[in-house]
């Protein structure tokens, strides 16, 4: 089972927003309504801030929303802040092993 | 408020075998609503899912690590634990508990703090 496909980095500058792409198949990403995403600052453990495509957490800021066309799941940060700067992994279920992460995109926040 | 924290040793030689311990405050490992998951971060790399463990003690682990991997349940100590056997520098990583929602393959909502574990001599 390979990785989702994410991009390696992205940036922006504060204020902007940011779109982070998660591709998978119709396996995973494109047949199921099970994709999360993480935010993971250096040497901590990653948080949960989008569930089931576009649920956010309790405490997650609003400006994270989530969606999905097709076979690729997407991240948007609005607003983008300075503290949001850190690596972001998506996640899907998939009918093969359970459950798949994307290789993460680091996000600089310029 | 739902906390994980991780426990084992931070050195393992190559061709033995890692094992690390889970302790959950907050919630149950009896519990029927969430499974409990062993992920994993390889220094400067992404996540891996490892494998999970229910309440009944029914277990599903990733394919690629299936034939190395044990996870347990000690609900008399409300603790979950990790044995991969026969590790090579290639298991070096960070080592994370989490709890997993239902239907498995959903999100993990709460995480440890994670545990490094080099592989050496």
């Amino acid at each position: 089972q390979s990785a989702l496909t994410q991009p390696a980095s992205v940036s922006g500058s504060p204020g902007q927003s940011i779109t982070i792409s998660c591709t998978g198949t119709s396996s995973d990403v494109g047949g199921y309504d099970y994709v999360s995403w993480y935010q993971q600052h250096p040497g901590k453990a990653p948080k949960l801030m989008i569930y089931r495509i576009t649920y956010r957490p309790s405490g997650v800021s609003n400006r994270f929303s989530g969606s999905k066309s097709g076979n690729t799941a997407s991240l948007t940060i609005s607003g983008l802040q300075a503290e949001d700067e850190a690596d972001y992994y998506c996640s899907s279920f998939t009918n093969s092993i359970s459950l798949v992460f994307g290789g993460g995109t680091k996000l600089t926040v310029l | 408020q739902v906390q994980l924290q991780e426990s084992g040793p931070g050195l393992v030689k190559p061709s033995e075998t890692l094992s690390l311990t889970c302790t959950v405050s907050g919630d149950s490992v009896s519990s029927e609503s969430y499974y409990w998951s062993w992920i994993r971060q390889p220094p400067g790399k992404g996540l891996e899912w490892i494998g999970y463990i229910y309440s009944s003690g029914a277990t599903n682990y990733n394919p690629s690590l299936k034939t190395r991997v044990t996870i347990s349940l000690d609900t008399s100590k409300n603790q979950f634990s990790l044995k991969l056997s026969s590790v090579t520098a290639a298991d070096t990583a960070v080592y994370y508990c989490a709890r997993e929602s239902i239907p498995a393959g959903d999100y993990f909502d709460y995480w440890g703090q994670g545990s490094l574990v080099t592989v050496s001599s």
